[in-house]
């Protein structure tokens, strides 16, 4: 199965709207940290935002924040106002905490395009 | 304090040789992993390195991938006898801990093509 699974190859949005990146993800682990990294055409993975499975409020950082729902195991990613530079591809990651492996999973990616 | 390095940026090599990629963590940290991202996919998680040691390399081929973390110096990715396929970006991330909350941090990444 699926550890982390993004559902949008591709997404349009409007320079200065705002834009939700879907994730779900599936773990039997209690402790997990769920990650969003950006990379841009020039190859580098940048992190954006982190939300840990115990954190009560959703994490936020500058434009971008995390609509986290535990119960239905979804992590999605809002960025507000786009900009131009925010085209990217966007991966969502895991990693399992207590008892699973260290390494981060990574979905496969949703490609953004800003337009103007 | 850098961050985590890698070299080189890009590498060619003809069908049959070898590829040596390095990876210098970020000062303080002792967890390497290294992930391969093909063309238009997510990064998948290869091998998972402490200092002397591998702790996971359920990732990895089985024939001719090879990883090491010497006590000094930085963590290696040898692939012998490169083939077509090999052609990716190779990745490598340190974290000081191995918490979930503990973020990884990404060097720039070593593009191989093979020819």
């Amino acid at each position: 199965a699926q550890k982390i699974t993004q559902t949008q190859p591709g997404m349009f949005v409007q320079e200065k709207e705002a834009v939700t990146l879907d994730c779900t993800y599936d773990t039997s682990d209690p402790s997990y940290g769920l990650f969003w990294y950006k990379q841009p055409s020039s190859g580098e993975m940048i992190f954006l935002i982190y939300q840990g499975s115990y954190d009560q409020q959703n994490a936020t950082e500058g434009r971008y924040s995390l609509n986290f729902q535990k119960a239905r195991k979804s992590a999605n990613l809002v960025i507000s106002a786009s900009q131009l530079g925010d085209s990217a591809m966007y991966f969502c990651a895991m990693r399992e905490g207590d008892t699973g492996r260290r390494a981060l999973t990574f979905g496969s990616g949703t490609r953004l395009q800003v337009q103007p | 304090n850098a961050g985590v390095m890698q070299n080189p940026r890009h590498l060619v090599r003809r069908r049959g040789q070898e590829a040596r990629l390095r990876c210098s963590p970020m000062k303080g940290h002792s967890h390497v992993y290294w992930y391969r991202q093909l063309p238009e996919e997510g990064l998948k998680f290869m091998v998972y390195l402490q200092k002397e040691n591998i702790i996971d390399e359920s990732g990895m081929p089985k024939e001719r991938f090879s990883a090491e973390f010497p006590k000094e110096g930085p963590s290696i990715l040898r692939i012998q006898q490169v083939v077509r396929g090999d052609s990716a970006a190779y990745f490598c991330a340190s974290s000081p801990a191995t918490g979930a909350d503990t973020e990884a941090f990404f060097g720039q990444g070593t593009r191989l093509t093979v020819v």
